[in-house]
């Protein structure tokens, strides 16, 4: 069974623009999260989607968005991009709420550069 | 204080030694995940327990829901052991402890 894929792998972006980001989950799997991890402040939770629906936020701006889709499949977004918004963001799938056990499959991240 | 907090932030063991990592949060939770993070930023889902005890060859995770702690135990460390390691309190989200870099030397 394929793992989690995300992409790109790596981005390069300027402050101001916006960037979707793109993860498949494990065939099953539809519950899709996705983190931000910084040295700074480490691994945070940014939301997570089950059934194309968010169930959970984290604690970041409206800046970041997400969505899911029929097939599973999440994008997350983020608008007006800044500086520290530099990081590796990574997306986990699970079987979801209900389905059996919560443990999460992570996909290789996503390391977003901002200039 | 964090809600997760992690010790220790380092460690460095020789090859062999047994390796106790301490995880202590102080949210409620539904289970406890043991994560591993390698230099390339992988991360691999090591245990996710909601009491007891697990093992998984060299590994063992435990869980004391009253005391609300919980340990990852590596027994005859290897380099290849050589990763980050993150707990993570899991309720409807997850929240994490700050990792404990842990190095075994040969």
């Amino acid at each position: 069974k394929a793992g989690v894929t995300q992409t790109p792998r790596y981005l390069i972006k300027t402050r101001g623009q916006q960037v979707t980001l793109s993860c498949s989950p494990i065939s099953g799997h539809r519950s899709v999260s996705w983190y931000q991890q910084t040295p700074g402040q480490g691994l945070q939770f940014l939301f997570e989607y089950f059934s194309e629906t968010q169930r959970n936020k984290g604690n970041f701006p409206g800046r970041f968005s997400g969505r899911q889709f029929s097939n599973s499949r999440s994008e997350m977004n983020v608008s007006t991009l800044e500086l520290g918004d530099s990081a590796l963001y990574l997306c986990a799938s699970s079987l979801g709420p209900g389905q059996g056990t919560y443990e999460q499959y992570f996909g290789p991240g996503t390391r977003l550069t901002v200039t | 204080k964090n809600e997760v907090e992690q010790s220790p932030q380092n460690l460095t063991a020789q090859e062999g030694e047994f390796i106790t990592i301490n995880c202590s949060y102080s949210v409620g939770i539904s289970a406890l995940h043991w994560l591993q993070q390698h230099p390339g930023g992988g991360i691999v889902s090591l245990f996710m327990l909601s009491s007891g005890k697990k093992k998984h060859g060299r590994l063992i995770a435990t869980i004391n829901i009253q005391e609300k702690h919980s340990s990852l135990h590596i027994t005859a460390s290897h380099p290849r052991d050589s990763a980050v390691y993150i707990c993570a309190a899991v309720n409807n989200d997850m929240r994490f402890g700050a990792g404990t870099r842990l190095t075994v030397k040969p």
